[in-house]
């Protein structure tokens, strides 16, 4: 089944870990992105990429990077985690970039809790 | 700075019509979306409005005017599975999305 792939579903971990977190698609997107979704806050944009080999940072970019050396894959990385960035995390994927629909498709999430 | 209002909860009879409504203040427009995420799961598109107007999809209806910033989502015949948060997103001048806090419906019998 076509779409986007998140892993792991679910993660605690010690704060001061690095910890990465994986996306795939499958669905041959140029653009993807990780957003974290926190209570009562809307989706935020952490980086973002248009197309593999370029990344760009989104409205919450501290303390985390991205890389896109393909298509299909784009890892977010917590270097050095701390408490505030537990959070769901959700990669997701679009068609292209600029005018148009531009629809996102949504991987599962991944919950990550950082004590 | 850039700002997307909506309400945070709402409760509807299953049956009935329901109307989620977003106001939206951003740099520039290039389009409005309504998503939908239920509990635990990803949002999934629901709509997309970049004219004035109503687009109608089924059961679900989006209306938009740019001159008001305004948008609303208008759900009919509503069903117990329509029970979840309603997303409602604005795409700015550098076609980046900005978000709303969601509005989280709840349909009782």
């Amino acid at each position: 089944i076509a779409g986007i792939t998140q892993a792991p579903t679910s993660q605690i971990l010690a704060a001061g870990r690095r910890m990465t977190l994986r996306c795939t698609q499958d669905m041959r997107h140029n653009a993807m992105y990780w957003y974290r979704q926190d209570l009562g806050l809307g989706l935020r944009l952490i980086h973002y990429s248009n197309t593999a080999g370029t990344t760009g940072k989104g409205e919450v970019p501290d303390g985390y990077s991205v890389s896109r050396a393909n298509t299909d894959d784009f890892p977010l990385t917590l270097a050095s985690a701390v408490p505030s960035q537990t959070s769901v995390y959700f990669c997701a994927s679009s068609d292209r970039t600029g005018s148009g629909a531009n629809v996102l498709t949504f991987g599962a999430g991944s919950r990550l809790t950082v004590l | 700075g850039q700002n997307i209002d909506q309400p945070t909860e709402m409760t509807a009879t299953e049956g009935a019509i329901v109307q989620i409504n977003c106001t939206y203040q951003t740099s520039g427009f290039n389009g409005l979306f309504w998503y939908q995420q239920h509990a635990g799961e990803a949002p999934t598109f629901l709509s997309y409005n970049v004219l004035d107007g109503l687009e109608e999809k089924g059961r679900f209806s989006s209306f938009l005017s740019r001159s008001k910033g305004y948008s609303y989502l208008l759900l009919k015949e509503l069903q117990m599975k329509d029970s979840a948060s309603y997303l409602c997103a604005v795409r700015d001048r550098n076609y980046q999305l900005i978000w709303g806090a969601g509005t989280k419906l709840i349909i009782k019998p």
